[in-house]
């Protein structure tokens, strides 16, 4: 499978734990995003990488939210002390560049008890 | 800030149904304008990748249309059939960063 797979599908953690998600974009494709997604919303936009350079950061992104792309290959977006309000789907994308196409993965659906 | 408008939030045809909706942007410094197909379940999957005013693409029984300089794309879909049932996406971008909208979701009734 050479699409984009995001690690864990699943993940229910208690409020104020950290968690960590992985993704892994299509090998060829230097542009990864992060996007969040809540019911009944489309995705928004969280962050994205050129390669392994942080290029943007949404205003969502608050000061408990990181990710890093350190090797300009798989991506990790982590969650410190997590709040119910943090409970959605959190979808990575990765595509060739800004004209191009993203290819989405699964999503990790993230449930803050 | 971008925003990015659909319309409508939802929509309900019978098979055989011709149905359009709306995806409205600033019209100012453009990049692209994706469409994106999001069924239940499922990654969202590109339709179309538009760049250019005037633009008009085609998939099948699923063509678009872009106007960038009143900033609005139309997606048409011909003749539904229950498959096409999902939420329509449209994404807004210019150099760093791109806005999705809410969606269209259509349900198709056989």
């Amino acid at each position: 499978d050479t699409g984009v797979s995001q690690d864990p599908r699943h993940k229910i953690t208690k409020r104020g734990q950290n968690v960590t998600f992985r993704c892994d974009p299509i090998s060829e494709h230097n542009r990864l995003y992060w996007y969040r997604q809540t019911l009944g919303q489309g995705p928004e936009f969280l962050t994205y990488f050129q390669n392994e350079a942080q290029l943007e950061k949404s205003r969502l992104l608050s000061d408990r939210f990181s990710a890093e792309r350190p090797k300009g290959s798989f991506s990790t977006l982590e969650i410190q002390r997590t709040e119910q309000g943090d409970s959605a789907m959190y979808l990575c994308a990765s595509s060739l560049g800004g004209y191009h196409e993203q290819f989405f993965g699964p999503g990790t659906r993230l449930t803050v008890l | 800030i971008l925003n990015v408008e659909q319309s409508p939030q939802s929509l309900h045809v019978q098979e055989g149904d011709s149905t359009n909706f709306t995806c409205s942007f600033p019209s100012s410094n453009f990049y692209a304008l994706h469409w994106y197909r999001w069924e239940t379940a499922k990654s969202p999957e590109a339709l179309f990748v538009m760049t250019l005013n005037g633009d008009e693409k085609k998939k099948g029984r699923i063509s678009a249309t872009l106007n960038t300089k009143e900033g609005y794309s139309y997606l048409y879909i011909k003749g539904s059939q229950p498959e096409d049932s999902a939420t329509y996406l449209c994404a807004f971008g210019n150099n760093n960063d791109m806005r999705f909208g809410a969606g269209t979701r259509l349900t198709v009734k056989p």
